[in-house]
């Protein structure tokens, strides 16, 4: 199995800009998934993209798929403090569980 | 459809005692999935269940066990427990049949505190 390596590890920013988080990882996908956690709490699925997909949009989130890099990003446009949260990325490749990386802890200032 | 359940949420427990977390996946979900989440060690897998089968398992000692039943409830137990095994467990259910990974939906979590 594998599991992704986000980066930042941690991001402050202000209310209204743009959040930009990566992942990087070490082998072939059938998909990555995107996923939020509140503090101390359960994750929220956010988005997959499957390795044959190149950009996927949902809301204020864009994610994007480069698997010649092994690499992914998460944007979230016009941030809100409700977006303060951990991000995390799990990719998948089949017959193995989904991993997940440390994480990129946002913090959206008011 | 109701979301995935965990019982207890919260659990304090002594060192050498042994523990039984329950998940409840959603209706029609097969696959269960357990993670212990650490400040230290952040999230790591624990064991998947499919069909009431253990399908994979993390690099976890053997004091921690699960089992699936044919409702696809799970449960997964820790024997003598140690003061590192204090952490937040999360279970997630996905609909993935077969070898195909769809996306997990978590519960909230059960928080063991081991004194």
């Amino acid at each position: 199995s594998q599991q992704g390596e986000e980066d930042p590890q941690a991001l402050s920013i202000q209310e209204g800009e743009n959040a930009t988080m990566n992942c990087s990882y070490k082998t072939s996908i059938n998909n990555l998934q995107w996923y939020r956690q509140n503090s101390g709490r359960g994750l929220v699925h956010l988005i997959l993209i499957r390795s044959n997909e190149r950009e996927k949009h949902s809301g204020r989130l864009r994610v994007t798929l480069d698997t010649s890099k092994k690499s992914s990003s998460l944007l979230i446009t016009a941030s809100r403090a409700a977006d303060t949260a951990s991000y995390f990325c799990a990719p998948y490749n089949a017959g193995n569980m989904l991993t997940f990386g440390g994480g990129t802890r946002l913090m959206v200032k008011p | 459809k109701a979301g995935v359940t965990q019982t207890p949420r919260y659990l304090i427990k002594t060192r050498g005692q042994q523990v039984t977390l329950s998940c409840s996946p959603i209706s029609g979900h097969r696959s269960v999935s357990w993670y212990q989440q650490t400040p230290g060690q952040g999230l790591q897998f624990l064991f998947e269940y499919f069909s009431e089968t253990q399908r994979n398992k993390g690099n976890f000692p053997g004091r921690f066990s699960g089992r699936q039943f044919s409702n696809s409830r799970s449960e997964m137990n820790v024997s003598t427990l140690e003061l590192g095994d204090s952490a937040l467990y999360l279970c997630a259910s996905s609909s993935a049949t077969g070898l195909a990974r769809y996306e997990q939906y978590f519960g909230p979590g059960t928080r063991l505190t081991v004194t």
